[in-house]
């Protein structure tokens, strides 16, 4: 069984510009999670998607988007990129959403300089 | 706002010796979850406790869920260098909101 798909690997950015983040759940899977992952503030919650929906979202500024298809695969974007958004970002899939434990993957390690 | 908060922040053990790290929310759980992230790599699965009172064995792991479901801990007996790296517990403060601790993050001198 596959486990959950993030690209790309790495990514480096230039302070004003947009990214957009790949994540392919377990096939199955309809919940897809983002994380923000910092070493001064852990795993940030960033938001939840269900059956292309956005159920729940953290407390991130609006620059931070994302969105869900219809084949569980799901994006986030952030736009006008700044320095403190440098992070590991995670995507995590979960078959029960918070009732079942996620997968998590890889993440795509985002610099911006 | 609502939390979990996650003790120690650091902890360095010789080989042998035993860990533990300490999870509080500040509201009841329906679940407490328990990831492992080895250095370099993502948080990994390790187990899920539902009912209060709740006490889970896997190896040299043992996972507990407290009497009024707001606080947790993992317990690991006699380390070994396979062990290195951060524990994090994480709970539904919110419906489909998943949130973490801030991690322990364990170093092992073998």
């Amino acid at each position: 069984k596959a486990g959950v798909t993030q690209t790309p690997r790495y990514l480096i950015k230039t302070r004003g510009q947009q990214v957009t983040l790949s994540c392919s759940p377990i096939s199955g899977h309809r919940s897809v999670s983002w994380y923000q992952q910092t070493p001064g503030q852990g795993l940030q919650f960033l938001f939840e998607y269900f059956s292309e929906t956005q159920r729940n979202k953290g407390n991130f500024p609006g620059r931070f988007s994302g969105r869900q298809f219809s084949n569980s695969r799901s994006e986030m974007n952030v736009s006008t990129l700044e320095l403190g958004d440098s992070a590991l970002y995670l995507c995590a899939s979960s078959a029960l959403g918070t009732d079942g434990g996620y997968t998590f993957g890889s993440g795509t390690r985002l610099t911006v300089v | 706002g609502q939390q979990v908060m996650q003790i120690p922040q650091y902890q360095h053990v010789q080989e042998g010796e035993d860990f533990t790290t300490y999870c509080n929310s500040s509201t009841t759980l329906s679940n407490i979850q328990w990831y492992k992230q080895r250095p370099g790599g993502h948080p990994v699965f390790l187990i899920q406790l539902v009912k209060s009172g709740e006490v889970k064995k896997q190896k040299r792991l043992t996972f507990q869920f407290g009497e009024a479901k707001k606080n947790s801990s993992l317990h690991i007996t006699a380390t070994q260098t396979t062990d290195v790296g951060t524990y994090f517990c994480a709970g539904p403060l919110v419906k489909q909101k998943l949130v973490f601790g801030q991690g322990t993050r364990l170093t092992i001198n073998p």
